[in-house]
């Protein structure tokens, strides 16, 4: 399967931890990417490859990878975490050529 | 600093054309992918393909191929979208993001309305 399925919705207190996760067959090849959107914003990107920060991004964001589920984990969430998270990776069916989206998580932060 | 700027919102009937342009700066422009995805309203990010600006065929996702176009102008280092036979479903913000998906353009707004 080419999907990527995600949690639609998730809350944390705020301090506290917060994992989401991203499953699919492609990731038993491929290692998923995070993104974080705010409304009216284009999407950020927070995590890429095994688990790797873009500059800027703080490290309270970590991610990690088993089997064929990736998680995006937030420790000590605050604020301004609150977004739609989203995932995606390449198509691992076919050719490879492909690149698919989870649905998007959005995370509360009570 | 990089930067993908793309242009303005535009308003289309059912069953017409639209083209969409990505404009590349600060980072030399045929040294990466730009992909595009778009997202409707209150929806999620759907990948629709990505082409290399320095030549090939671009890569369409399966559900755009046939009404889809994608093209570059290295003279302008810009990328453009072309979705042909549109619909109201086509409703959506379209973005152009940089291969690794790490630069994203502002997006832009396509109704489809009649």
């Amino acid at each position: 399967s080419s999907e990527l399925t995600q949690d639609p919705a998730v809350s944390v207190a705020l301090g506290q931890t917060v994992r989401i996760t991203c499953r699919g067959d492609n990731l038993r090849t491929y290692y998923a990417s995070w993104y974080q959107q705010k409304p009216g914003q284009a999407p950020v990107l927070v995590m890429f490859g095994e688990n790797n920060r873009p500059s800027g991004i703080p490290d309270r964001f970590s991610g990690s990878t088993s089997g064929n589920t990736a998680s995006l984990t937030i420790t000590g969430a605050q604020a301004e975490d609150e977004a739609d998270y989203y995932c995606n990776s390449r198509d691992s069916s076919v050719d490879h050529l492909y690149w698919v989206f989870g649905g998007g998580t959005k995370v509360t932060v009570l | 600093q990089e930067q993908l700027v793309q242009s303005g919102a535009e308003v289309k009937k059912p069953g017409a054309s639209v083209q969409l342009s990505c404009e590349a700066s600060g980072y030399t422009f045929t040294t990466y992918h730009i992909h595009w995805v778009r997202q409707a309203p209150g929806q999620g990010l759907e990948w629709m393909g990505v082409i290399n600006p320095s030549g090939g065929s671009p890569i369409y996702a399966r559900k755009f191929q046939g009404r889809v176009t994608m093209t570059s102008d290295t003279s302008t280092n810009k990328v453009y979208i072309q979705l042909s036979s549109l619909r109201s479903e086509d409703t959506a913000v379209y973005f152009c993001a940089r291969l690794g998906f790490d630069y994203w353009g502002q997006g832009t707004l396509v109704s489809v309305s009649s």
